[in-house]
């Protein structure tokens, strides 16, 4: 069965710093790979996803995140923080070919972002 | 467009009560739909994977009996906490998803606040 592990429970930037959340996943059929955000007390929000074309995936809000096979890895970025990206981010792994599209969700990234 | 929604975002309900959540695919037909529970700070668990007109598959460790799951059109799943215990309290968030049978994006709503006293 697939999973994710994120590697960071919390990550605290400086605003107009560059954002790294790390995502490492197992799968045992070609993965497709989401990111997703939830600010407090709302829904998820679908920041990008990997579904096997482009391995640079850019996604909204200047987010992008890079699926590198060889490291089973699938690391969120952005160049410079704001304060509305305070926020838990979820790294979410889904094997594709297989019948069932359930989704794996990872432990979460609490990220803070100081002025 | 893939807007999902669920009724109601909140609740507050008595111990031994039975308490319904609405899930709803407001502009797209959602052949599958996704049941998850949240605990505080923590991460989403899948409760059940529910397909239109089929009964829902439930994860290991979910009482398919305490939670019931009703996936009755295209449009709308329903889960229904029964008998609702203060154990029960907790973020409950629903998916759809567009495609059966293969790998799709699933849709989220925003989730509903059970708390039971």
């Amino acid at each position: 069965a697939q999973s994710v592990t994120q590697l960071d429970s919390h990550v605290s930037v400086s605003e107009g710093t560059p954002v790294l959340l790390r995502c490492n996943y197992s799968s045992s059929y070609s993965p497709s790979l989401f990111w997703y955000v939830q600010h407090p007390n709302k829904g998820l929000q679908l920041l990008l996803k990997y579904t096997s074309a482009a391995t640079l995936v850019k996604g909204i809000n200047g987010f992008e995140a890079e699926f590198k096979k060889s490291e089973t890895s699938f690391h969120l970025t952005k160049p410079s923080a704001h304060m509305s990206d305070a926020a838990e981010y979820f790294c979410v792994v889904s094997d594709r070919g297989y019948n069932n599209n359930d989704m794996r969700f990872g432990a979460g990234t609490r990220l803070t972002v100081k002025p | 467009g893939a807007v999902v929604s669920q009724h109601p975002s909140r609740v507050i309900c008595k111990s031994g009560t039975s308490v319904k959540i609405e899930c709803r695919s407001l502009d797209f037909q959602a052949t599958t739909m996704f049941w998850y529970r949240q605990f505080p700070k923590k991460s989403l668990m899948l409760m059940a994977t529910s397909n239109e007109g089929s009964k829902a598959t439930y994860e290991q460790g979910v009482e398919k009996d305490k939670f019931l799951i009703n996936h009755a059109s295209l449009t709308l799943s329903t889960l229904t906490v029964t008998s609702a215990h203060p154990e029960d309290s907790s973020f409950y968030i629903c998916s759809a998803s567009l495609l059966a049978g293969s790998t799709d994006t699933q849709y989220f709503g925003p989730g509903t606040r059970l708390t039971v006293l």
